[in-house]
């Protein structure tokens, strides 16, 4: 069965660094998302993403965070400038339309460690 | 914003034994939609059992079955005949019928012991 993938499954990096979190989404998907769960916290919804924009923001996406769709396969999440604060797992997600019954499938995530 | 609580962070049940993992949400929407996620550890979430608002009968999906209860709003998973394979986090998550993100609660451990 088609999984959506995430790669590093770790990163860590130096608060000010900028960090890029990658995912292969379901081929046959439109609609992309990142969501993050920091330690012992709820997993938060961050962004969607469909036909080359941002299609739903949450407040917690500010101006250090960017996606992109750089070519066909990969939807990456930058952070300009990470801060101790962003420490998390980072889940991508993919589904086939934005339908409410659609189901969003998850990636294994990345864990974020600033320091 | 809808909040989803999940007042277990942590269960257990004997192998072959009935659990019922809780979940509450608070909104004002009438139309939405519920999830349970199953995470196993160092593997990606997936979806367990989904439930629309408008539906009165109780979503089923072979040994998991959920107890939804509107008025209340409560969305409880129950797993029958528990196996070892479902040990996991399961996560309640919700769905407004007009936006595409989900909310989560923040999960319960769930521990199987042969």
């Amino acid at each position: 069965e088609p999984e959506v993938t995430q790669t590093p499954s770790h990163q860590v990096t130096q608060m000010g660094q900028e960090v890029i979190l990658r995912c292969v989404p379901i081929s046959n998907h439109l609609y992309f998302y990142w969501y993050r769960q920091i330690l012992g916290q709820k997993v938060e919804f961050l962004v969607s993403f469909y036909n080359n924009e941002i299609s739903e923001k949450s407040e917690i996406f500010d101006d250090q965070f960017s996606v992109e769709r750089p070519d066909g396969s990969n939807f990456t999440l930058k952070i300009r400038s990470t801060k101790l604060e962003d420490s998390a797992m980072y889940f991508c997600a993919s589904s086939e339309w934005e339908t409410h019954t659609d189901t969003q499938y998850f990636g294994p995530g990345t864990r974020l460690t600033v320091l | 914003a809808q909040t989803v609580t999940q007042s277990q962070p942590e269960m257990s049940v004997q192998e072959a034994e009935t659990v019922t993992l809780s979940c509450t949400y608070d909104t004002s929407e009438s139309d939405y939609y519920l999830f349970w996620y199953k995470q196993p550890p160092s593997r990606q979430m997936i979806l367990v059992i989904r439930q629309e608002a408008y539906k009165q009968q109780n979503a089923t999906e072979n040994r998991f079955s959920v107890n939804f209860q509107k008025a209340a709003k409560s969305f409880s998973l129950k797993i029958s005949d528990s196996q070892l394979g479902d040990a996991a986090m399961y996560f309640c998550a919700y769905r407004s019928d007009t936006g595409n993100q989900f909310y989560f609660g923040t999960g319960t451990s769930l521990t199987v012991i042969p």
